[in-house]
């Protein structure tokens, strides 16, 4: 199994600033991911964390607003850019394998914003 | 692409009953399904999971179905206990696509 780590946990924000999301794994990992939970939701898939190269979004996101960075194996940032209250959320980190591999999930970090 | 609908959004049980969770999904070609519990302040725990070429799987307390013709699956969960209480969640993954559902709010009353 992967342990992950993610750095804040949580955070309150004001409006307008930015928060850098870290995630680290504690082993060389090939599909990283980012998701976003909002309260007593599901989750939602942000975008494909690609080492070497630019994320892969998903419909609705955009990287000027969630840049994302993969610079190894085991490690990910993502930035919450230009916050606003609507960006109060947990945000998770998510790693595995590859196709039909154990998917696995790091604490989230609570973003409020104010 | 997959499409995942979970039910019921809330369950309430007495200590040792028995919790059932459906999930159906859209996607014919998706061949790997796991359940994910989720305790307050935490992220996902996958739990157990199942992959297309099996009917049934279990660990202890807890068992997963699938029924690939009828295309849905279940979670159950035996003897349940005050510290099952959490969200679960359910997915389905075709060819990296990973789909969850909208999760069930499970609660064990002692």
């Amino acid at each position: 199994s992967a342990v992950i780590s993610q750095k804040p946990s949580r955070d309150i924000c004001q409006r307008g600033t930015s928060l850098t999301i870290q995630c680290q794994v504690d082993s060389q990992v090939t599909m990283m991911f980012w998701y976003r939970q909002q309260p007593g939701q599901s989750l939602t898939l942000i975008a494909t964390a690609n080492q070497g190269s630019e994320a892969t979004y998903e419909s609705g996101f955009v990287i000027d607003k969630f840049p994302i960075s993969r610079p190894n194996l085991t490690f990910s940032t993502l930035t919450v850019s230009n916050m606003s209250p609507e960006d109060s959320s947990i945000y998770l980190c998510s790693v595995r394998q590859g196709a039909g591999d154990t998917q696995y999930f790091g604490p989230g970090t609570r973003l409020t914003v104010l | 692409g997959e499409n995942v609908e979970q039910h019921p959004s809330t369950l309430s049980v007495q200590e040792g009953d028995s919790a059932v969770i459906k999930c159906t999904y859209s996607d014919s070609a998706s061949n790997y399904f796991p359940w994910y519990k989720q305790e307050l302040g935490k992220g996902p725990q996958l739990i157990i999971d199942i992959r297309s070429n099996v009917g049934e799987k279990k660990d202890q307390r807890i068992a997963v179905t699938l029924n690939k013709t009828a295309k849905h699956f279940s979670l159950h969960i035996t003897e349940t206990q005050p510290e099952d209480s959490a969200v679960y969640f359910c997915a389905a993954e075709e060819n990296n696509d990973m789909r969850f559902g909208a999760g069930t709010r499970l609660t064990v009353k002692p």
